[in-house]
């Protein structure tokens, strides 16, 4: 069974700042690795997804993930953070093709709030 | 890509009664899912809603609490059975297409149990 840390739950950041959001998995097998952000009152929207090739990901609005797999995590990154970033932000797991289910496993979400 | 629309957005439910929430994907899809997302938590996956055939639950969700339809490949259906405060959550549907490991999300259905 795969399983997904999110190691914060709450990250408090200002305007133009840096932020990194951990996330850490565990599974048995090949994995792929996905960041979504859920805004107020909206669905899942998804971030960035790690299948397989380079191991730093990038994604919609200038964020960025690496994967590492001797580390078994994926942590998101964004060099300078906005107002219209806070939200709720969550990793998610799937095994890959032949080794499992398309089941996605999510983590507990971090939510990020960032201070003018 | 795939578009989602939920109905309702928010349900006001009186303890014992039943919610069944609609689920419309723009285009054909292969596989439909539903999942909880309880107040402060993750998301848990309910269900596997496969087109024509039984939807497959995941451990601690049955039928006949959670039954779900989905009569074609763009539609699908849950229903929140003789419900109860515990049940007060975002339900939230999504889809996958053929080809893509990305799955799309609906706007969810805000359920409160009273």
């Amino acid at each position: 069974a795969q399983s997904v840390t999110q190691l914060d739950s709450q990250v408090p950041v200002f305007e133009e700042a840096p932020v990194e959001l951990r996330c850490n998995y565990s599974s048995s097998v090949s994995v792929y690795l996905f960041w979504y952000v859920q805004y107020p009152n909206q669905g899942l929207q998804l971030l960035l997804k790690y299948l397989s090739g380079s191991t730093l990901v990038k994604g919609i609005n200038g964020f960025e993930a690496e994967f590492n797999k001797s580390q078994t995590s994926f942590h998101l990154r964004k060099p300078s953070v906005h107002i219209s970033d806070t939200a709720e932000y969550f990793c998610a797991v799937s095994e890959s093709p032949g080794a499992g289910s398309y089941q996605l496993t999510f983590g507990k979400g971090t939510k990020l709030s960032v201070i003018p | 890509s795939a578009v989602i629309s939920q109905k309702p957005s928010r349900d006001i439910c009186q303890r014992g009664t039943s919610l069944t929430i609609q689920c419309q994907v723009d285009s054909q899809v292969t596989m439909m899912f539903w999942y909880r997302q309880q107040p402060g938590q993750s998301l848990t996956l309910i269900a596997t809603a496969n087109q024509g055939s039984e939807a497959t639950y995941e451990s601690g969700f049955v039928i006949d609490k959670f039954p779900i339809s989905r009569p074609n490949l763009t539609f699908s259906t849950l229903t929140v059975s003789n419900m109860s405060p515990e049940d007060s959550s975002i339900y939230l549907c999504s889809a996958r297409t053929s080809g893509s490991w990305e799955q799309y999300f609906g706007p969810g259905t805000r359920l409160t149990v009273t």
